[in-house]
This record gives structure tokens, C-alpha cells and sequence, in this order.
């Protein structure tokens, strides 16, 4: 069974321009999470998918970025425009059911984004 | 400060025992993780400790939870080079689903 797989891998971009990151969650997992840490820091909860809604956009940084998970599949995370310090990696994670996290989240290999 | 904190760094002998410290502030956590990432990898849970535990065991590792005093650790017995990686200390409360709160990792540093 494939685990949570993120695109890219690694991305540079200029500031001011826009980028899009991409993760596959586990199939039949509906609850979809985004996580970022920015180097040396901690690793920081973004936002949490129930299927196609948001459950919790507590940690969305500002409104430059934008998640989305339409029909309850992958999901992007799109910023726009960039700015230095959205530089560091962007993880994705996937988990079972409604009832939230437990032991059973699966993260993906995270997205390094570097802003220049 | 931060939610929840540990060292940057630790280094060892191989062969010799590890022990990664964290602290966490908040009394209503229900879950304590320990997550490892490996270079170029993403996080894979290590190990997991309920709140109303003190220790749990599994193989090399051991986790204790001093409750009281809001402090976690992890054992790693007869480290070897493969256990390099950065370690994660995390903290999950029924209120928020369990999803964790991170601290920064410990990279672990393992030589010969």
C-alpha cells in the first residue's frame, strides 16, 4: 500500500512568485494534515482536513497561503506570493476516521521549500 | 515559550546508551510521541506513552513520563549509527483530536 506521498520533493522559487505543493494522503484516510518547520524550529501544525472540510485552520501563518482538498483526496497547499520566510519543509500527514490523530497518522516525506 | 522543548543536540558512542530529555507545559496532554526523522525522509512515529503511564518499553527503547514535572525522555539502549536522525517530542490532547504540538528535535549523533 502506497503511504502519504508529497510533490514536489524540493522546490526553489523566486519571492513573489507562487508555488504549489501537492500530497497524497493514504487512500481512505479523511483526515489530512499540514505541518511546516522552518529550519532549527519547531515543527508547526498548519491545518487539518475532515474529508473535503476544514476542521482547523488555527495555523495558517496568513492568508498568502491557501489549502485545498477538494473532493476529500489530495490536497494542495498553495503560497502566494512567496516571501523569504516561508522558506523550510512542508510535511503532510494522513490518519483514519474523524476521531483525530491516536497512533495512527502517517506522515509523507515532506515538500523543502526555499525561497530566494 | 515553546509548548514543548528539548535540546538540539546530543552526540554518543556507539554502543553506548542515548537519552533524548523534553518538556511540555500543557497538564491535559493525553498522548506524549516520539517521532524520528532519518535524512530525506519524513517523520515515522517512533513510540507513543499514554498519560496515566510512567514507562513503556520496546526493545532498545524506553520511555519514562514524570507527569508531575512535565518531563518525557527516551532511551535508546546500545545506539547504534543507524539511530541518527532527529528526534521529535510531541504532545496530543483529547481536546484537539491528539494532533500533535512538536517541540524543535534532537539530532542525534552517533559515532564510532
Amino acid at each position: 500500500e502506497a503511504g502519504v506521498t508529497q510533490f514536489p520533493s524540493h522546490s526553489v522559487i523566486e519571492k513573489g512568485q507562487t508555488v504549489t505543493l501537492r500530497c497524497d494522503p493514504i487512500s481512505g484516510h479523511d483526515n489530512l494534515y499540514w505541518y511546516r518547520r522552518v529550519m532549527g524550529k519547531e515543527i508547526k501544525f498548519l491545518l487539518h482536513f475532515v474529508k473535503e472540510s476544514k476542521q482547523d485552520e488555527s495555523g495558517m501563518p496568513n492568508n498568502r497561503f491557501l489549502a485545498e482538498r477538494t473532493g476529500g483526496t489530495y490536497s494542495t497547499l498553495k503560497v502566494q506570493p512567496a516571501e523569504l520566510e516561508d522558506s523550510g519543509v512542508y510535511f503532510c500527514a494522513s490518519s483514519l476516521g474523524t476521531g483525530g490523530w491516536g497512533t495512527e497518522a502517517f506522515f509523507g516525506q515532506g515538500t523543502r521549500l526555499t525561497v530566494v | 515559550g515553546e509548548d514543548v522543548e528539548q535540546s538540539l543536540f546530543l552526540s554518543v558512542r556507539e554502543g553506548d546508551s542515548s537519552v533524548i530529555n523534553c518538556t511540555y507545559t500543557d497538564s491535559s496532554s493525553t498522548y506524549l510521541y516520539w517521532y524520528k526523522q532519518e535524512p530525506g525522509a519524513g517523520l515515522q512515529l517512533l513510540t507513543y506513552i499514554f498519560s496515566n503511564m510512567d514507562m513503556k518499553q520496546d526493545q532498545r527503547l524506553t520511555v519514562l513520563l514524570n507527569k508531575k514535572d512535565k518531563h518525557l525522555s527516551l532511551r535508546i539502549a546500545d545506539t547504534q549509527t543507524g539511530d541518527s536522525a532527529i528526534y521529535f517530542c510531541a504532545e496530543g490532547r483529547s481536546g484537539g483530536s491528539y494532533i500533535p504540538t512538536f517541540g524543535r528535535g534532537t539530532s542525534l549523533i552517533v559515532h564510532p
